[in-house]
């Protein structure tokens, strides 16, 4: 079976840094996926982790721990775009390599 | 600019009507996939091709779903009888090797 779990919502300040968990329990994994989507629009990918460790692209960074069933996206210089819904998706190699996605979690930033 | 394209962007039918969705994949890519989204259940996945062979369909009400990829450049989404529980947006996605998912626009379905 699997389970991803990510918080609901979350609000954080204009110019902050807000950290976005993800847990996941599957039998099978290659790797973590990290999308952003706006209300009204299709997701888009933010970044990919398949080893341990840091991830950083630009003002987003994400980490995995797969020990731990563990990942976080972290956003710095919140900007009032960065407003969207943010899945975790886990890579399942056993089903060809489907996607499993979280139910995202809604971030507001606020001014 | 290469991006998966998906027809039509909005759908409005009865119930009892037969819908089809269309999506062009990314030129070179060789999976593609298709998605449900609604505020219910989020993003599900329906069905899914490799090198235009499904390889699954497990997500899908077999009874009036059903997916085709006619050739690499079009795979279609069909639903007959269409249910007011069908309404939701239908995002299509490609890939290759490399994993990652491009997603389609969707489109948005409502069946009264």
């Amino acid at each position: 079976g699997q389970n991803i779990d990510q918080p609901t919502e979350m609000t954080a300040t204009e110019g902050a840094i807000v950290q976005i968990n993800c847990t996941y329990q599957t039998s099978g994994f290659n790797g973590l996926f990290w999308y952003q989507q706006h209300a009204g629009e299709a997701p888009t990918f933010l970044s990919y982790n398949v080893l341990d460790g840091l991830e950083e692209k630009g003002r987003f960074s994400s980490f995995l721990s797969r020990s731990k069933g563990y990942s976080y996206l972290l956003l710095k210089e919140l900007q009032m775009k960065d407003s969207a819904s943010y899945l975790c998706a886990v890579n399942r190699p056993e089903y060809g390599n489907k996607l499993v996605f979280g139910a995202g979690t809604i971030l507001r930033v606020k001014s | 600019d290469a991006r998966v394209t998906q027809t039509p962007r909005h759908k409005v039918t009865e119930m009892g009507q037969e819908v089809t969705m269309r999506c062009q994949p990314i030129l070179g890519h060789n999976t593609v996939f298709w998605y449900r989204q609604t505020m219910m259940q989020g993003l599900e996945l329906l069905a899914y091709f490799r090198n235009r062979a499904p390889l699954d369909d497990s997500g899908m009400p077999k009874d009036r779903f059903s997916a085709e990829m006619p050739d690499a450049t079009l795979a279609t989404l069909k639903i007959q009888p269409s249910e007011p529980r069908d309404s939701a947006v239908y995002f299509c996605a490609s890939g290759s090797e490399s994993y990652e998912q491009y997603f389609g626009p969707g489109t948005r379905l409502t069946v009264t």
